[in-house]
């Protein structure tokens, strides 16, 4: 069974900190690595997709893979109280099947 | 550019009833589109995989026979659930693959709250 997991928080930041979000998988075959960020009765929206190690910067965003470790994480700088939603981690599982862990809430106290 | 829409955006409907939500690529052909369920605080759940033509695969556990999927074109895929119950109450998504594009990046759609009475 692949599984993603994520601390499910909340994780509260103080406005203008980095936020911090982590999330492991088992399928060490697994190449391509997502962050959504969801809105309460929303649905997700694509943040930042990683495929090699190292680290992606996005604006404020900074998405960080380790295969070896099979850790991705997700950093948000300059966190404001917009951001204060449910972040998920989502792994491709082969073809086009995706598995979605469920989620770290962050919030951002102004 | 990437636009999904769903429709409805919220139903609730009668015990027994059958609903059927609609999925709409807007601005691109999906080569692949998904239907996911999420229940509240939890994570989405793939319950199907659909390609235009063809029939739909279910994942482990997901009645076929309760949630038909359709996906008649490269821009409409639709996910109907017969003879709903409670228990099928549920935040239903869909998400579409481009044409073209990385196989693996999906473009949800806006979700459909669905409430059985």
């Amino acid at each position: 069974q692949k599984e993603v997991e994520q601390n499910s928080g909340p994780l509260s930041v103080p406005e203008g900190a980095i936020a911090s979000l982590n999330c492991t998988y088992s399928d060490r075959g697994s190449q391509s690595f997502f962050w959504y960020r969801q809105y309460s009765g929303k649905s997700p929206e694509l943040i930042m997709s990683i495929y090699s190690n190292g680290d992606k910067e996005d604006g404020r965003f900074t998405a960080q893979l380790n295969k070896a470790s099979q850790y991705v994480s997700l950093l948000i700088r300059d966190s404001q109280p917009s951001d204060s939603a449910t972040y998920l981690c989502a792994v491709n599982a082969g073809g086009f099947k995706t598995i979605f862990g469920a989620g770290t809430r962050l919030f951002v106290k102004a | 550019g990437a636009v999904v829409s769903q429709h409805p955006s919220r139903v609730i409907c009668k015990s027994g009833t059958s609903v059927k939500i609609e999925c709409r690529s807007l601005d691109f052909q999906a080569t692949t589109m998904f239907w996911y369920r999420q229940f509240p605080k939890k994570s989405l759940m793939l319950m199907a995989t659909s390609n235009e033509g063809s029939k739909a695969t279910y994942e482990q556990g997901v009645e076929k026979d309760k949630f038909l999927i359709n996906h008649a074109s490269l821009t409409l895929s639709t996910l109907t659930v017969t003879s709903a119950h409670p228990e099928d109450s549920s935040f239903y998504i869909c998400s579409a693959t481009v044409a073209g594009a990385s196989p693996d990046t999906q473009y949800f759609g806006p979700g459909t709250r669905l409430t059985v009475l």
